[in-house]
């Protein structure tokens, strides 16, 4: 069955510093991988995916995210954070069931 | 903005009462998934229906019942309330049946406290 695990369930980091969230999967079949972002009182919104191809997914407000079979690993990264990525990021896998199988979430904080 | 309408925004209620959340899917999506977001047990999947039909269960209680009606609007029926089912309730939604890389577009929920 898919799973993922989000390795920090909070991750603190001063503003313009890399911001690495990670997120290791767990899937008998080529998986297709997702990163979702929470801001308080909203849903969820995504941020990337990965299906197949290209190991290095560009997403929105400059975070990437880079597929390594090898390490069954999917981590996010952004170069400078910015006190508007404060939120809760979750990891993703597609479940047998065409569902979503999230991780536990990693919530950022950013200080100034 | 997803374009995935849900309501009532909150709802509060008591132990034992039975509560409907509604979800509007993107325009011309067809399949509707359910959600539950608490703090014990994260996000998990309940259901899912196509285009009228269920095709798919998660961790859904039997307390829990869905439907999607012809406008393919959802509604998620909890019945016999309990205080662990207090949680963010999210519907999202997809154009194809299966799923592959196929995006969720998530609403932005429906927060349930049982009192």
């Amino acid at each position: 069955a898919q799973s993922v695990t989000q390795l920090g369930s909070h991750v603190s980091v001063s503003e313009g510093a890399l911001v690495l969230l990670r997120c290791n999967y767990s899937s008998s079949v080529p998986p297709y991988l997702f990163w979702y972002v929470q801001y308080p009182n909203q849903g969820l919104q995504l941020l990337l995916k990965y299906t197949t191809g290209a190991t290095l997914v560009k997403g929105i407000n400059g975070f990437e995210a880079e597929f390594k079979k090898s390490e069954t690993s999917f981590h996010l990264t952004k170069p400078s954070a910015h006190m508007s990525d404060a939120a809760e990021y979750f990891c993703a896998v597609r479940g047998n069931n065409n569902d979503m199988r999230f991780g536990a979430g990693t919530r950022l904080t950013v200080k100034p | 903005d997803s374009g995935v309408t849900q309501t009532p925004k909150h709802l509060i209620t008591a132990t034992g009462q039975r509560v409907t959340l509604r979800c509007s899917p993107r325009s011309g999506d067809l399949s509707v998934y359910w959600y539950q977001q608490s703090l014990d047990q994260g996000l998990q999947f309940l259901i899912q229906y196509y285009n009228g039909e269920e095709r798919a269960k998660g961790n859904i209680l039997e307390r829990f019942s869905a439907q999607q009606f012809p406008d393919l609007h959802s509604e998620l029926n909890l019945s016999s309330l309990e205080l662990g089912d207090s949680a963010l309730y999210f519907c999202a939604s997809s154009s194809r049946l299966a799923g592959g890389p196929e995006t969720q577009y998530f609403g932005p929920g429906t927060r349930l406290l049982v009192l």
